[in-house]
């Protein structure tokens, strides 16, 4: 079993609209949970972070946690064709642990 | 931050050659860390590569396939031996750096590898 699973999609949304990305993982001892978002050519990039349960929201963000089911969720809300990339779900045990990731989710924004 | 550049961006090789790639970052740093990001498959962690050390390999990848240099704080290179088709990937550095509750990875833009 994979210690991180994530839907690759892709995702195909019009510009707008709500969008809910999903990971489990199978690790109860991961507590940092991380977003990072990658653009085409590009590398990833850190978009949230979250420690522990509980919800983080940054602007059109929220980033989710719920340690009980091994699930974490990013939502992004009034989405933007700018927001077309690829979202890679990462999670540790530590600060400066091993992170393990996600497969990304391909996600597009239709104007 | 951290502002890391890689070369090359991409390239295509033949089987059985080498490739060493390169990566610059702009302040020093303790640990660089070298990844593969396979299409439809998860960032995985080639090694860690420490200054002054040997390179720290994950299960599944060895110093002879992919021997690891770390000259000085700010620089990197990681060579991909022998290459076959199967190592066609896009090969990513990054460097962890200490915020105040956690540790946040920054990634390089990526090589791109294409082996025929």
């Amino acid at each position: 079993q994979k210690e991180v699973e994530q839907d690759p999609g892709p995702l195909s949304v019009p510009e707008g609209a709500i969008v809910s990305l999903n990971c489990t993982y199978s690790n109860s001892a991961f507590q940092y949970f991380m977003w990072y978002r990658q653009y085409s050519r590009k590398g990833p990039e850190l978009l949230m972070y979250t420690y522990s349960s509980g919800n983080k929201e940054d602007g059109r963000f929220t980033a989710q946690v719920d340690k009980s089911s091994k699930y974490i969720s990013l939502f992004i809300r009034d989405s933007q064709p700018s927001d077309s990339a690829t979202y890679l779900c990462a999670m540790s045990r530590n600060t400066g642990n091993q992170f393990y990731f996600g497969t990304g989710t391909s996600l597009t924004v239709i104007p | 931050s951290a502002v890391i550049s890689q070369k090359p961006s991409r390239d295509i090789c033949q089987r059985g050659t080498s490739l060493t790639i390169q990566c610059q970052v702009d302040s020093q740093v303790t640990m660089m860390f070298w990844y593969r990001q396979q299409p439809g498959q998860s960032l995985t962690l080639i090694a860690t590569a420490n200054q002054g050390s040997e390179a720290t390999y994950e299960s599944g990848f060895v110093i002879d396939k992919f021997p690891i240099s770390r000259p000085n704080l700010t620089f990197s290179t990681l060579t991909v031996s022998n290459m076959s088709p199967e190592d066609s990937s896009i090969y990513l550095c990054s460097v962890d750096l200490r915020r105040a509750q956690y540790n946040e990875q920054f990634f390089g833009p990526g090589t791109r590898l294409t082996v025929l």
